[in-house]
């Protein structure tokens, strides 16, 4: 059963234009949320991380939001780059000593000038 | 900075072959993890580590066996290599509520 369901699967945009990407999850109990970007080929890197029951952090042109009573979460990208183009992979991290993560299987997002 | 170094980066292996994948963290972080990933699947958990001395099985441990001899290595063990097997797998050091960094991955090829 997957826990962690991201949306759309893909996504292609404009450079210059905004999209958001989904996250619904079921992984109980849910102590944070993490957003990571994964460039072809490479490893991943964090974007940001959301720990209250609502909340929203902002870094640059990404800004995020969670909502743990829905378990949802969004990462807003305005303005996208060409260099934005790679995989978002939105990140449960479960309430216990042994920080275990649990994955989505990522958006592939495409910029196209 | 922060740094988690995976060794190798490329490997080949042949099947019933042992394979060790090495992983070293700067981070002084008790925690750190074994993952795949494999198209259609995110990443997947094979051993995870709380400090030196200890391993626990993630969701797929079957065919992995893991090492941490230390607080900076955390090695991960195919005894008996098997093309399923193939795969890029990453390794990560974290401490609960904090950040969490990973290596740039292992390309395994088990032919």
């Amino acid at each position: 059963k997957t826990q962690v369901e991201q949306s759309p699967q893909s996504l292609v945009v404009r450079q210059g234009e905004n999209c958001v990407l989904q996250c619904n999850y079921s992984v109980t109990p849910d102590n944070h949320l993490r957003w990571f970007k994964q460039d072809t080929g490479k490893g991943l890197v964090s974007l940001t991380v959301l720990v209250d029951q609502k909340d929203k952090t902002s870094n640059g042109r990404y800004s995020a939001t969670l909502d743990k009573d829905a378990k949802h979460s969004t990462l807003h990208i305005t303005a996208t780059l060409l260099d934005d183009t790679a995989t978002y992979i939105c990140v449960v991290g479960e309430n216990t000593n042994t920080g275990k993560l649990t994955f989505g299987d990522g958006t592939v997002l495409t910029v196209k000038p | 900075e922060a740094a988690v170094t995976q060794s190798p980066r490329n490997k080949v292996a042949v099947t019933g072959g042992k394979v060790t994948l090495s992983c070293n963290q700067t981070n002084n972080h008790n925690n750190m993890y074994w993952y795949r990933q494999d198209t259609g699947h995110g990443l997947r958990l094979i051993h995870y580590s709380y400090g030196a001395g200890s391993t626990e099985k993630g969701d797929i441990p079957d065919g992995y066996k893991a090492s941490r001899p230390s607080q900076e290595n955390f090695s991960l063990i195919l005894e008996l290599a098997t093309p399923s097997q193939t795969s890029v797998y990453f390794c990560a050091s974290g401490q609960t509520g904090h950040e969490v960094f990973f290596g740039k991955g292992t390309r395994l090829t088990v032919v």
